[in-house]
Parts: C-alpha cells; structure tokens; sequence
C-alpha cells in the first residue's frame, strides 16, 4: 500500500528551466492538493484538485501550472523556475470533501540556482 | 546566519512529562481544525481533527481543546516520549462556497530523555 508518493526527492535546477514535480496516490482520494513549505511561511496551498480535469489556485499559483488528467495523478510544473521558487514541496490528498483531513506525501525538496 | 521570522516557537520537556501546544487561530468562520506533526525530513502527518461544535477531543495519548471564544486550539500530549519530538502545526478550515485552509507555522516540541 504506497499511499501517497512524489517524485523526485531532490531537485537542483538553474534559473528559467522548466521542471515537474510528480505526486501520486493509490487511495483513489478525490481531492489532491500541492503545497509549499518555507522557513517563516509555513505551509502555503498553491493550487487543488477536486476531480479529474478540475483544478483551483490556492493561495501562491504565480509561476505554477497543474493538471489532473487522472484521478491519481496531480503534477505539479514550474514553467519558468526562478529562485524564489525554492522550497520543500507537499502533495497531499484528501478522501470526499474539501474539509476532510489531508494526507502528505514525503515532499521534494527543490533548489533552483 | 539566522534571520527574523525563522524562529519556531520551542517546548522543551521532559520524557514522561504532560506537552500542551497552544495555537492561536484567526478565521471566526472556521469550523474544522487540525493537528499534524511532522517529523524532520518528513510530510505532515495527521494526528487529531475537531469540528468547532466540539470543546474537547480525545485521541490516544492525545487531546485537542477547542476555545472558540478566543479562538485558541491546544495539543496536550500525555507521558511525552522520546518519538513526539517533531514540529507540530496547526491547520483551519472553513468550508462551504468560501473554501479556506490556513496552516499555523508550528511548535518545535523537543523531548528530553
């Protein structure tokens, strides 16, 4: 039972590349969703997922494109890296509504140079 | 070298003794919260939820207190162990059409054998 996993670990990329993020979950949960975490931030939603081919921004969606072309599948693609975007990256899924608990995956950390 | 806003909050304690982390949250609306812990290196793990037409849940050795008054959550932890030391955060939600989740920045709880 996998869960919730992500894809890579750890990520170094240069400035202006583009790179994707992988997150996938075996449960079926119907809401997926895709955090930052930074030192004085906490964690900060950038966009979530309710259903196959329907995604919302969250709080930080500048610079990040989602999609969601199946259900267990939530990638997650900085088109244009910059170094703000450094940060350790949460997927996390959640079962039926949007207020249910959500579970994470191990996170990528990712540094852009 | 450090800079300000990078500090956790910190509790020491010892093994075997009571932990109550506290949290102020924001959202009067808010009607579904959260505790998780993360381990370093790790994802958030879920570890008690309360709905706001609750005071007080149970866990195992766990218990979430709910002031909706002063809009204040607590964590107590009972016989600490050497395992709970982690960064616990707490999370609101408000739902409904106005779909709001807010994470706290966390408690550093660090136990002492």
């Amino acid at each position: 039972d996998a869960g919730i996993t992500q894809s890579p670990r750890y990520k170094i990329t240069e400035t202006g590349r583009q790179v994707t993020l992988m997150c996938h979950q075996t449960w079926s949960h119907s809401y997926m969703f895709w955090y930052r975490q930074d030192l004085g931030h906490g964690l900060r939603l950038i966009y979530y997922s309710a259903a196959a081919d329907i995604t919302d921004k969250g709080e930080v969606p500048d610079g990040y494109v989602v999609s969601r072309s199946k259900t267990e599948n939530f990638p997650l693609t900085l088109e244009s890296a910059t170094r703000s975007q450094t940060s350790v990256y949460f997927c996390a899924s959640s079962p039926i509504r949007l207020g249910d608990t959500q579970y994470f995956g191990p996170g990528t950390r990712l540094t852009v140079l | 070298g450090e800079s300000v806003g990078l500090h956790l909050p910190t509790l020491s304690v010892q093994e075997g003794d009571n932990s109550i982390i506290n949290c102020a949250y924001s959202n009067s609306a808010s009607d579904y919260f959260i505790w998780y812990k993360q381990e370093s290196g790790k994802g958030p793990q879920f570890i008690i939820d309360i709905r706001s037409n609750m005071d007080k849940r149970q866990g195992q050795r766990v218990t979430v207190l709910l002031n909706k008054t002063v809009k204040h959550l607590s964590l107590q932890i009972a016989a600490t162990q050497p395992g709970d030391s982690a960064v616990y955060f707490c999370a609101e939600i408000s739902g409904g059409s106005n779909y709001k989740l807010t994470f706290g920045k966390g408690t550093l709880l660090t136990v002492n054998p």
